[in-house]
């Protein structure tokens, strides 16, 4: 099994919905992480949680939010969804400082809004 | 803002040297991160150097560190087909990825 799961895989939906993408991990790790991957443009981060009760925004926050229900699960919502969204989403864990600093992904969430 | 910037495409032929090249701009960034992503799957780390480093060895690859150019490169030696994917470099500090080379390999 993966260590970083994310439901679902793939999801088509229409403009004005509401998306929630879901993370789960079984590393053990504090931090966890939301990116967008969009071809040209690499991966940006959305949002990262060092812990349970810490949430920051990261780069392109605007239009999602994130909660973070436990240790293991971090999701991400898309409160009204527009086509400029539409990216493929991954959600990433990493250790605390001491560490390498090394993310481990998921297997990634494609969205697509029409 | 810190970037992190890389050269989108990269074709070499089976059995040649690959070289992926990535500029920086954060130069506090502790460590720096070559990432693998083959299609459809997550990222992957493949290396990563310490920022006291010139030049980490590892097999295959060799990552090479100017910290004074803020240049990091990644050489893949005899290029296999199996390692058509794409790159990223990756600095931790500041969380930021470069937009990823796409490596194509030739027989």
């Amino acid at each position: 099994d993966a260590d970083v799961t994310q439901t679902p895989r793939n999801r088509i939906t229409k403009t004005g919905k509401r998306i929630m993408l879901e993370c789960s991990q079984t590393k053990g790790h504090d931090r966890m992480y939301w990116y967008r991957q969009d071809p040209g443009l690499g991966l940006r981060l959305i949002y990262y949680s060092f812990d349970v009760k810490d949430i920051n925004k990261g780069e392109i926050s605007d239009g999602y939010s994130v909660s973070r229900q436990a240790q293991a699960k971090f999701s991400l919502s898309l409160e009204s969804a527009i086509p400029n969204q539409t990216a493929l989403y991954f959600c990433a864990t990493s250790a605390p400082d001491g560490n390498t600093g090394e993310l481990f992904f998921g297997e990634g969430s494609r969205l697509t809004v029409l | 803002g810190e970037d992190v910037e890389q050269s989108l495409f990269l074709s070499v032929r089976e059995g040649d040297s690959s070289v992926i090249n990535c500029t920086y701009t954060d130069s506090s960034s502790t460590y720096l991160y070559w990432y693998k992503q083959e299609p459809g799957a997550g990222l992957q780390l493949l290396t990563y150097i310490f920022s006291n480093m010139d030049m980490k060895q590892d097999q295959r690859l060799t990552v090479l560190l100017n910290k004074k150019d803020k240049h990091l490169s990644l050489r893949i030696a005899d290029t296999q087909t199996g390692d058509s994917a794409i790159y990223f470099c990756a600095e931790i500090d500041d969380m930021r990825f470069g937009a990823g080379t796409r490596l194509t390999v030739k027989p």
